[in-house]
């Protein structure tokens, strides 16, 4: 099943701040967020890990609530180069441990103007 | 250093006919996984492989077949082409874990377009 994305669509204006956030009805090993401009692949940005561990992007941060199975992904000083749509990706556990079998969320546009 | 290379970048087919979509990686990947992308629908996934001669299904796998012989190369065949495979297809591919356990970066080929009419 896939994670629920909110919001849909959400307009900044450069400098301005935007939470993204992901929710999912399964236990989660981890969360990914992809960046995927129009016409392009998707581009990884961060994963998040059970016990708080943070891989990724060093402008863009975001949490990761086991408990809750949610995460979010916080964009601050928003740039024009942020525009894009977000996508969370969620894996969950496998006999203890984890594959990288990515169920993604529908996704959430994001349009910085300037 | 090529990546996750797809081909062809645009098709269309007629209902009815079969084809295969090409995946190729260089980084010696073990898990790789197609997903089709449509319009409020996000990344879907299709099938996936955690390496040669394993496959599984994924949310949406219906229509579709793959296998795996080789590390470097996950083709997606369609056997029949309906109009409601209509979508952008999107290779990915990534270590399975990495020295932690945790979850390791997936890449992205550049997507095949596929129009059934």
């Amino acid at each position: 099943q896939q994670p629920v994305q909110s919001p849909q669509a959400v307009i900044l204006r450069e400098g301005e701040d935007a939470v993204i956030n992901c929710s999912s009805s399964k236990a989660l090993y981890s969360v990914h967020w992809y960046r995927q401009k129009h016409g392009e692949a998707p581009v990884f940005l961060m994963i998040l890990l059970k016990g708080g561990e943070q891989k990724g992007h060093d402008k863009i941060s975001a949490s990761f609530n086991e408990k809750k199975q949610q995460s979010s992904l916080y964009l601050t000083a928003s740039q024009l180069s942020y525009s894009g749509t977000y996508f969370c990706g969620t894996v969950v556990p496998f006999f203890g441990g984890a594959t990288n079998k990515l169920i993604f969320g529908t996704g959430t546009l994001l349009a910085v103007q300037p | 250093n090529a990546g996750v290379t797809q081909t062809p970048k645009f098709q269309v087919l007629k209902t009815g006919q079969s084809m295969t979509l090409q995946c190729a990686q260089d980084m010696n990947h073990e898990y790789m996984s197609w997903y089709r992308q449509d319009p409020g629908m996000g990344l879907r996934l299709i099938h996936y492989s955690v390496g040669a001669g394993i496959t599984d299904q994924g949310e949406v796998p219906n229509g579709y077949n793959v296998s795996r012989s080789t590390t470097e190369d996950f083709p997606l065949r369609l056997l029949s082409a309906a109009p409601s495979q209509t979508s952008v297809y999107f290779c990915a591919s990534s270590y399975s874990t990495d020295s932690t356990g945790g979850g390791t970066e997936a890449f992205f080929g550049q997507g095949t377009r596929l129009t059934v009419v």
